[in-house]
C-alpha cells in the first residue's frame, strides 16, 4: 500500500519570501504521479503542480516548483515570492499510474500542511 | 465552464437519520470520485465511477454507505443510519477521459451528525 507523509502540520512565511513544504511517500510502484493541491478556507481543492515519476526534470508552475527525489521518495514544494493569497492548507498526493480502461486512479493524500503567509 | 458542484454545502443530521449528498460533475467528465475528509485530515478515497459503472468501492467504510451514478452524470452518495463518526466533509471530484490523472474537485458537503 502507498502512504504519503507530511511532517509539517503548520508553517509560516513572510510575504515575498520563499518557503518549502516537505512530503515523503512510500511505494513499490515505479510509475506514478505526484501532486500538490491547495485547499483555501473555502475548501475547494485546487491543483497546484503535478510531477510524473518517469520525468527527471522537476515541474514548475510560475512561483511554484518541486524538488522530486525519486530514490529518496521525497517531493517538496517550493513557493517563491509568497503572497497573502497563498495562505491555505497544502496537500501532497500520490496516484499510481494505470492506463488501462478500468483503472481507479485514486489519489492518496497526506495529512496536509497549513501555510500562513504573514504581511 | 462550470466546475464541479455539490449540494447541500452543509448538512446537519441527527444520529440514525439517512442523508443524501449530490455531486454534479463537469459536463462530459467520465470519471467521478468521492472522498471523505475528516477534520484536520487529508481526503480519503471512498468510491469511483467510470460513466455509470461503479468500478471501485473499496473505500466505503461500511454497508451504510451507498453511491450511485445511474446516467453517468450526477452522482449521489447516500449514508444510512448516520453515526457521529460519519461527520466529515465529503468531496466529489471528476476527471476527463482524455487525462486519467486529472481530478477537479467540488467545494464539498460538510456533514455534521449530532
Amino acid at each position: 500500500a502507498q502512504t504519503v507523509t507530511q511532517s509539517q502540520p503548520e508553517m509560516s512565511v513572510q510575504e515575498a519570501e520563499t518557503v518549502t513544504l516537505s512530503c515523503t511517500y512510500d511505494t513499490s510502484e515505479n510509475n506514478y504521479y505526484l501532486f500538490w493541491y491547495k485547499q483555501p478556507p473555502s475548501r475547494q481543492m485546487i491543483l497546484v503542480i503535478r510531477q510524473e515519476a518517469y520525468k527527471q526534470q522537476n515541474a514548475t508552475e510560475n512561483r511554484f516548483s518541486v524538488n522530486f527525489q525519486k530514490a529518496a521518495k521525497s517531493f517538496s514544494l517550493k513557493i517563491s515570492d509568497s503572497q497573502l493569497g497563498d495562505t491555505a492548507m497544502y496537500f501532497c498526493a500520490f496516484m499510481k499510474h494505470e492506463d488501462y480502461g478500468g483503472a481507479t486512479n485514486k489519489l492518496i493524500f497526506g495529512t496536509g500542511t497549513l501555510l500562513a503567509v504573514q504581511p | 465552464g462550470a466546475g464541479v458542484s455539490q449540494s447541500p454545502r452543509y448538512k446537519v443530521a441527527k444520529r440514525g437519520q439517512d442523508v443524501a449528498l449530490r455531486c454534479d460533475p463537469i459536463s462530459g467528465h467520465v470519471s467521478l470520485f468521492w472522498y471523505q475528509q475528516a477534520l484536520g485530515q487529508g481526503p480519503e478515497f471512498l468510491t469511483y465511477f467510470q460513466n455509470e459503472a461503479q468500478l471501485d468501492k473499496s473505500g466505503l467504510p461500511s454497508d451504510r454507505f451507498f453511491a450511485e451514478r445511474p446516467e453517468g452524470s450526477v452522482s449521489t452518495l447516500k449514508i444510512q443510519r448516520t453515526q457521529q463518526e460519519d461527520s466529515a466533509v465529503y468531496l466529489c471530484a471528476s476527471g476527463p477521459k482524455s487525462s486519467y490523472n486529472e481530478q477537479f474537485f467540488g467545494p464539498g458537503t460538510r456533514l455534521t451528525v449530532l
